[in-house]
């Protein structure tokens, strides 16, 4: 099983709609987690950490559970501009910073 | 600058020959870490500094991969005798001290690599 797991896409969804993904981890000591976003032939970059009560940013909604080992992001009233792929990562514990980003979920929003 | 750089942004090689990738983190930051992600696939990561503590090189695939990172600051990667496989984008990040936001990691723009 991969370390990080997210579903490849790609969500073709229409502007204003709301939308959700998921990433699954398989290692039950891991400690936080990101959302980062890329966008076409870029760097990836922080869209948002997640804490384990949830957190939102503006349009942006971010939760975490642990029982069942998934963070997911939510996009409301999304726009062109969220096109991008957005990917997971894990960070495992405090005494080892490796960072394991998952293969991204392609996401595509129609005008 | 302000932001992580790396150079060269393309490189196109022969089959055989070495490469080296540099990467000069944001001042100030003291991890610093490679990855490198495949046409339409995710990050992989491949090696990790931290300070004065020893690498994590877990993800170097073979032998042939090597990085050093000197005085704390500026760091290479070095791909001997290249193949095909290993064209890829070769990202550097950096990150600072903390968590959450503050222990956000930065890329640089990554090096092309292609090799013939």
């Amino acid at each position: 099983r991969k370390e990080v797991e997210q579903d490849p896409g790609p969500f073709n969804v229409p502007e204003g709609a709301t939308v959700a993904f998921n990433c699954t981890y398989s290692n039950s000591a891991s400690q936080s987690f990101f959302w980062y976003r890329q966008d076409c032939r870029k760097e990836p970059k922080l869209l948002m950490s997640v804490y384990s009560s949830g957190n939102e940013d503006g349009r942006f909604t971010a939760q975490l559970n642990r029982a069942s080992q998934y963070i997911s992001l939510l996009i409301r009233d999304s726009k062109l501009s969220d096109s991008a792929t957005y990917l997971c990562v894990v960070h495992l514990n405090f005494g080892n910073e490796k960072l394991t980003f998952g293969t991204g979920t392609r996401l595509t929003i129609i005008p | 600058g302000a932001g992580v750089s790396q150079s060269p942004s393309n490189k196109v090689t022969e089959k055989g020959k070495d490469v080296e990738l540099r990467c000069d983190p944001i001042s100030g930051h003291t991890a610093l870490y490679w990855y490198r992600q495949s046409l339409g696939q995710g990050l992989e990561f491949l090696i990790y500094f931290q300070g004065n503590s020893a690498p994590d090189k877990s993800g170097l695939p073979s032998d042939r991969f090597s990085a050093e990172r000197t005085g704390g600051s500026v760091s290479t990667l070095t791909i001997q005798r290249t193949q095909q496989e290993d064209s890829a984008v070769y990202l550097c990040a950096s990150r600072g001290i903390g968590r959450g936001r503050s222990g956000e990691l930065f890329f640089g723009e990554g090096s092309r690599l292609t090799v013939l």
